[in-house]
């Protein structure tokens, strides 16, 4: 069973489209996060949302558009997409928000791979 | 804000030589200190952790000191495998922090 899994693990399309990340997660956590991994392996995160709501929301153009249905569920919608776009997306989880925790433990899925041509 | 900084890679060790990553951070009161461990193709995964001044965290002959004197966190393995070869990341979060913040990741070769 996978904890955390998102769809899909690759994505090929042209600049200007619009395209959805779909991510769950079945281990009952409470909080969700987006981040983005770029070309030399750094990570940028760019959302969080604990019980649907949004509290984190880090300098990322409005192109990018979370939603959280439900705690389970986080998938993100970017809209007219541009080469610098590509990049691995993870979406990770945690049992609650991490300000308030300190636990620190994320579980991340494998990545979308999306690449903009 | 909390920062934290690691050597940059690549790191390029033969099969049961000693491996060191250095961690250092910057933050306001003293952050919970994280590695996690990205093998190729894969999201990551908390290796180790220590959440208070000299705890040592410790996994898979993977270890880390938490060293408030010196706001560190290195990790260190005695013999690495090939199997070790991955991207490490450190990270911290603490007290007027909303996120986990990660270091820019170390990329490890192990070779036979």
């Amino acid at each position: 069973d996978t904890a955390v899994s998102q769809t899909p693990k690759y994505l090929v399309t042209q600049m200007g489209n619009d395209k959805s990340i779909k991510c769950e997660q079945n281990l009952g956590h409470d909080t969700m996060y987006w981040y983005k991994q770029d070309s030399k392996k750094f990570l940028k995160i760019m959302f969080s949302y604990n019980n649907k709501e949004l509290i984190i929301n880090e300098t990322v153009p409005n192109r990018f558009s979370p939603k959280s249905p439900d705690k389970a569920h986080l998938n993100l919608h970017i809209n007219s997409l541009e080469l610098g776009d590509s990049a691995v997306y993870f979406c990770a989880s945690s049992q609650d928000f991490l300000g308030t925790s300190h636990t620190g433990e994320l579980f991340f899925g494998e990545g979308s791979r999306l690449t903009v041509l | 804000g909390n920062s934290v900084t690691q050597m940059e890679g690549p790191v390029t060790l033969s099969e049961e030589a000693f491996l060191t990553i250095n961690c250092t951070y910057t933050a306001t009161g003293y952050p919970s200190l994280f590695w996690y461990v990205q093998y190729p193709g894969e999201g990551l995964q908390l290796l180790l952790k220590a959440t208070k001044a000299d705890d040592k965290g410790s996994n898979k002959g993977f270890e880390a000191t938490y060293r408030k004197e010196t706001t560190s966190f290195h990790l260190e393995k005695g013999s690495v495998q090939v199997s070790d070869s991955a991207v490490y990341f450190c990270a911290g979060s603490g007290a007027g922090s909303y996120q986990l913040t990660f270091g820019k990741g170390t990329k490890l070769s192990v070779i036979p």
